[in-house]
């Protein structure tokens, strides 16, 4: 069973144009979220992160909403450049004891069209 | 920095043999993790170490794998006897906080 979930494997957006990618999760528990965005033959990098106290966090190009009313959070790419076709992940924390545990969801393939 | 490094890039066995992936992260990062990435179920974490000590290790799929970290600059991922279905890339991952992960480029294992 899934915790954390990113129903979309692939979306295609036109270069200029906003890419948004979403993710839900089922644990209520989560306490920081995580985005990771990764190219082919290379490992995930980390992107951009937000905490459970905040609902948004922006980072140049990238931002990062999160809904914890509905369990969910979405990147925004604005604009979005050919340079961001990859995988993105999204992830989420959870401290167990003593230590913190982060979840990845399955991906989604972003292809940005020149 | 060279960054997380991992070798090797790619490994073909047959089925039965032992099969060793290696890792060495960043110089001074604390933690070390051990992922896998498959189609079906994406990036799992199989097993992490705290200053060398393994903490986490219920994402090991059965007791055919092993990993260790005999010291702060190099960690083991043993699969003994490796089957096809642990066909995968297998990333390493280091931090010095929890959360922002540097990950190596990966070993392909493909095994026929």
């Amino acid at each position: 069973d899934q915790q954390v979930k990113q129903n979309s494997p692939s979306l295609s957006v036109q270069e200029g144009r906003i890419s948004i990618l979403n993710c839900d999760y089922t644990n209520s528990m989560f306490d920081y979220f995580l985005w990771y965005k990764k190219y082919p033959a290379e490992g995930p990098t980390f992107l951009i992160s937000i905490s459970s106290i905040k609902d948004k966090n922006e980072d140049g190009r990238f931002t990062v909403f999160l809904n914890k009313s509905a369990k969910h959070l979405s990147l925004h790419i604005v604009p979005s450049q050919p340079g961001d076709s990859a995988v993105y992940f999204c992830a989420a924390s959870i401290r167990e004891t003593s230590y913190d545990k982060v979840i990845f969801g399955p991906g989604t393939s972003l292809s940005v069209i020149p | 920095d060279a960054g997380v490094i991992q070798s090797p890039r790619h490994e073909v066995t047959e089925m039965g043999q032992e099969v060793t992936l290696r890792c060495k992260p960043i110089s001074g990062h604390d933690y070390l993790f051990w992922y896998r990435q498959t189609m079906m179920r994406g990036l799992e974490l199989l097993i992490y170490f705290n200053n060398n000590v393994p903490i986490d290790d219920s994402g090991m799929p059965e007791d055919r794998f092993s990993a260790k970290m005999p010291n702060a600059s190099f960690s083991t991922l043993k699969i003994q006897p490796s089957e096809p279905r642990d066909s995968a890339v297998y990333f390493c991952a280091s931090s010095l906080w929890h959360y922002g992960y540097t990950f190596g480029s990966g070993t392909r294992l493909t095994v026929v």
